[in-house]
């Protein structure tokens, strides 16, 4: 069966980076894109950004541009997202999910990683 | 950028029929999709392309877009229906992004 398994919660400070890794299993890694969404607590959902791991491409929502970055480690079925400069605001759960192709729907999630930033 | 808007909150007693609106300038143009998300789980996705039913998805849930309105609705409501759903689409006009509607609380009485 198709699973995302993300890396777990971290606390970071003002200013830091964060990474947060996504290992696929269950289907063909390179046959469908993933992309990040994250949702702040009692807020809704927030698309960030997107990688086909096949071809390396990605993009990025325009507010985090400069900020995010999306790499893939085909080996081991995994994609990272990094995030940097961080803020209070960027607090959230951070969601990986599968997407058959872009544009899409989102078909599976990870179960989240939460971020917290905090001084 | 192209803005999907939802009522935030819907009420439905079990048994009865729970209508939500997803609205944004001719989305009936679009493709929508629409998520489920209980308290402290990932989403789920319930329809796509405006109509269809993943596997495991119950006929209950059923879809539809034209004009200016998408719309979601869950037939014969369960007190496990009670959830936030998300109407989402491509943006393909102004940021080429994924959007999402800010979400409705579905209560069951």
């Amino acid at each position: 069966q198709v699973q995302l398994v993300q890396s777990g919660a971290e606390v970071k400070r003002p200013g830091a980076s964060v990474r947060v890794s996504c290992r696929a299993s269950g289907y063909t890694f390179s046959t469908f894109d993933l992309n990040w969404v994250r949702q702040a607590p009692g807020q809704g959902l927030e698309w960030m950004g997107w990688m086909d791991p096949k071809r390396g491409d990605t993009a990025s929502a325009q507010k985090f541009q400069g900020r995010l970055s999306m790499t893939t480690d085909s080996s081991i079925n995994t994609v990272y997202m990094d995030l940097s400069n961080l803020r209070y605001e960027d607090t959230a759960v951070y969601y990986c999910a599968r997407s058959p192709g872009t544009p899409g729907f989102f078909d599976f999630w990870g179960h989240g990683t939460m971020i917290t930033v905090s001084s | 950028s192209f803005v999907l808007t939802q009522p935030p909150s819907v009420s439905v007693a079990p048994g009865q029929t729970a209508t939500i609106t997803c609205g944004g300038n001719n989305i009936g143009r679009e493709s929508v999709h629409w998520y489920q998300q209980k308290p402290g789980q990932a989403p789920v996705l319930v329809i796509h392309y405006d109509s269809d039913r993943p596997s495991g998805i119950p006929e209950r849930f059923s879809g539809s877009n034209s004009g200016n309105t998408a719309t979601l609705t869950i037939s014969r409501v369960e007190a496990g229906d009670e959830a936030d759903y998300y109407c989402q689409v491509w943006d393909s006009t102004f940021d080429h992004a994924y959007v999402f509607g800010g979400g409705t609380t579905v209560s069951v009485l």
